[in-house]
């Protein structure tokens, strides 16, 4: 089993919709959630980071997570086709040194 | 802020020859960089955690003498992927860590190598 799990997609939406992204993990340590988005070629780009349980909220995104259920969301509204990439959840703990665990990442599409 | 440059941006190169990327921050002082292997349709693989004035912590199953990583200053890594061959093709990536978020990390555009 992987520490991180991460549905690959590929998911399709139409423009307007709110896309729900997911992870689950199995290591109760992790503390430090983030989402990364990664367009086509390019480096990852850090969109939301969570510190422990709870909600963060920043324009059209918003991160959720669940300590107790090891499960962590990003929600986009008011999808855009701008918003079309890849989405990697990644997550560390006080004992990883610094490393990111990421998962698979979701391949997301949002249509005109 | 939190800027990561990475140089070349692509690259082409024949076989047996060695190729150097350079990963820099550009706006903040980074004690720790990584470097990734990316393959198409996949996720980020670390290759090895580079830390200023020390030796790489290579992962497993990585060639330390294959991919040479120095990290001589708070804002400068570098990665040589040494005698390349076509299997080292991929897109490499580096990162930083940024004081600003714990743990939190930020990436360079990536490089894009083909070994012909």
């Amino acid at each position: 089993q992987k520490e991180v799990e991460q549905d690959p997609g590929p998911l399709s939406v139409p423009e307007g919709a709110i896309v729900s992204l997911n992870c689950t993990y199995s290591n109760s340590a992790f503390q430090y959630f983030m989402w990364y988005r990664q367009y086509s070629r390019k480096g990852p780009e850090l969109l939301m980071y969570t510190y422990s349980s709870g909600n963060k909220e920043d324009g059209r995104f918003t991160a959720q997570v669940d300590k107790s259920s090891k499960y962590i969301s990003l929600f986009i509204r008011d999808s855009q086709p701008s918003d079309s990439a890849t989405y990697l959840c990644a997550m560390s703990g006080d004992n990883q040194g610094g490393k990111l665990i990421f998962g698979q990442g979701t391949e997301l599409s949002v249509k005109p | 802020g939190a800027v990561v440059s990475q140089h070349p941006s692509w690259v082409i190169c024949k076989s047996g020859t060695s190729v150097k990327i350079e990963c820099r921050s550009l706006d903040f002082q980074a004690t720790t960089m990584f470097w990734y292997r990316q393959f198409p349709k996949q996720s980020l693989m670390l290759m090895a955690t580079s830390n200023e004035g020390s030796k790489a912590t290579y992962e497993q199953g990585v060639e330390k003498d294959k991919f040479l990583i120095n990290h001589a200053s708070l804002t400068l890594s570098t990665l040589t992927v040494t005698s390349a061959h076509p299997e080292d093709s991929s897109f490499y990536i580096c990162s930083a860590g940024a004081s600003s978020y714990q743990e939190t990390q930020y990436f360079g555009p990536g490089t894009r190598l083909l070994v012909l």
